[in-house]
């Protein structure tokens, strides 16, 4: 089955304690994506890749990085996690050409005490 | 990306047809307009996309108005699974990203 698998869907932990929110896709899509969703603000993309070794900043990048070694997966780390950075994160892919939707994985609940 | 314009919340009863309506009178020539739904808390679910021709799928109809300014997103058969967040999104498809407005909140009642 084609899907997006983030790990893990729920944690909880504390402030400063580096975590890493894994990404990983079936469907040998070039481009990646992750975004998070807080109340009244909608989802806003924190970073993105669109092929191996190839990645940007999105609109919020501040206190996250990310790295795409393989097509496959796309890691998202916190290196010092703080609270402001507790939301709903989304993961999400697509093919490289044009007009493709993009497929999004069930998400990850992050809080940080 | 088309800055689009969605009512907040309808309300469809079960098995009639829910019309989900999008202004989008900014939208460039070269962008399509996208439908993704939201349910509870879940990753956004892609629906269906245009340029200008009406699109159907297994999921829904898709109608764009000749001027492009407007589309509707047409369930036709509504069931109490299919309430969501709507969102409808104006982008050239190769953009780096969605852009999610606040989008329709649609309740399917019994």
């Amino acid at each position: 089955e084609a899907q997006v698998t983030q790990n893990p869907r729920y944690l909880i932990t504390v402030t400063g304690k580096k975590l890493t929110v894994t990404c990983s896709q079936n469907m040998n899509h070039e481009y990646m994506s992750w975004y998070r969703q807080d109340p009244g603000l909608g989802l806003r993309q924190i970073y993105y890749s669109m092929n191996v070794e190839v990645t940007d900043k999105g609109d919020v990048p501040e206190g996250y990085k990310v790295s795409r070694k393989e097509k496959r997966n796309f890691p998202l780390i916190l290196e010092s996690p703080s609270p402001n950075q507790t939301s709903l994160y989304f993961c999400a892919s697509r093919p490289r050409g044009g007009h493709q939707p993009q497929h999004f994985g069930d998400g990850t609940r992050l809080s940080i005490l | 990306d088309a800055k689009t314009t969605q009512p907040p919340s309808m309300d469809c009863a079960e098995g009639r047809a829910a019309n989900l309506p999008c202004n989008h009178s900014t939208i460039s020539g070269n962008e399509y307009v996208y439908w993704y739904r939201q349910i509870h808390s879940q990753g956004p679910q892609y629906i269906i996309h245009g340029l200008k021709n009406n699109e159907t799928n297994e999921m829904a109809s898709l109608i764009i108005t000749e001027d492009r300014k407007s589309s509707t997103l047409i369930l036709p058969h509504a069931t109490l699974r299919d309430t969501a967040v709507y969102y409808c999104i104006g982008t050239s498809g190769t953009a780096s990203k969605l852009t999610f407005g606040t989008g329709t909140r649609l309740q399917v009642t019994l």
